[in-house]
């Protein structure tokens, strides 16, 4: 079947640098994307991964390892304004995307 | 800016009444639109893909003739909660992506149904 697993909660301090991990299981990979969901809000994309290694954009970083079925978001930096839901969505063979439950990031002062 | 307009962006209707939402592409044509469902501190759901010019593919458990999906033009999709009892009430959001599948897929801002 198909799985993403992730934390289901963390939560960090403003200023500091959190990662949140992300390992999935799907019928064939299309690449993987990050996406940020405040509460009561749709999604927003931030990132999408489809080879090995580390995309870098601003404050935030993605991370993929396809032999691992490993992703990770980097947040550096972190503002009152990061608190939100991170969604690991990894695409399938039939680019449908899969979607998880996402890691809610809480952010104290 | 916005790519993909959601309207209305939330709705109070009683039991038994029908409700319209619409989803525009703004700047590109979506011959592929998708219709998610999300449930308070759920993931969302794909409930349907709305393909222009032809019927829409529908997730299993999600019933067709409830909710219609009509794609009538390549930047406008509907989606229509038909007889809506409450257990409808979520947050419906809809998404499309330009070009190339593996493009990422941007999202209206969301319906908020609350049927009473």
């Amino acid at each position: 079947g198909q799985n993403i697993d992730q934390p289901t909660e963390m939560t960090a301090t403003e200023g500091a640098i959190v990662q949140i991990n992300c390992t999935y299981q799907t019928s064939g990979f299309n690449g993987l994307f990050w996406y940020q969901q405040h509460a009561g809000e749709a999604p927003t994309f931030l990132s999408y991964n489809v080879l090995d290694g580390l995309e870098e954009k601003g404050r935030f970083s993605s991370f993929l390892s396809r032999s691992k079925g490993y992703s990770y978001l980097l947040l550096k930096e972190l503002q009152m304004k990061d608190s939100a839901s991170y969604l690991c969505a990894p695409l399938d063979s039939n680019y449908q995307l899969i979607w998880g439950a996402g890691t809610k990031l809480i952010i104290k002062p | 800016g916005a790519v993909v307009s959601q309207h209305p962006s939330w709705v109070i209707c009683k039991s038994g009444t029908s409700v319209k939402i619409e989803c525009r592409s703004l700047d590109f044509q979506a011959t592929t639109m998708f219709w998610y469902r999300q449930f308070p501190k759920q993931s969302l759901m794909l409930m349907a893909t709305s393909n222009e010019g032809s019927k829409a593919t529908y997730e299993q458990g999600v019933e067709k003739d409830k909710f219609l999906i009509n794609h009538a033009s390549l930047t406008l999709s509907t989606l229509t909660v038909t007889s809506a009892h409450p257990e409808d009430s979520s947050f419906y959001i809809c998404s499309a992506n330009k070009g190339q599948e593996n493009s990422p897929l941007h999202f209206g801002n969301g319906t908020r149904l609350t049927v009473t």
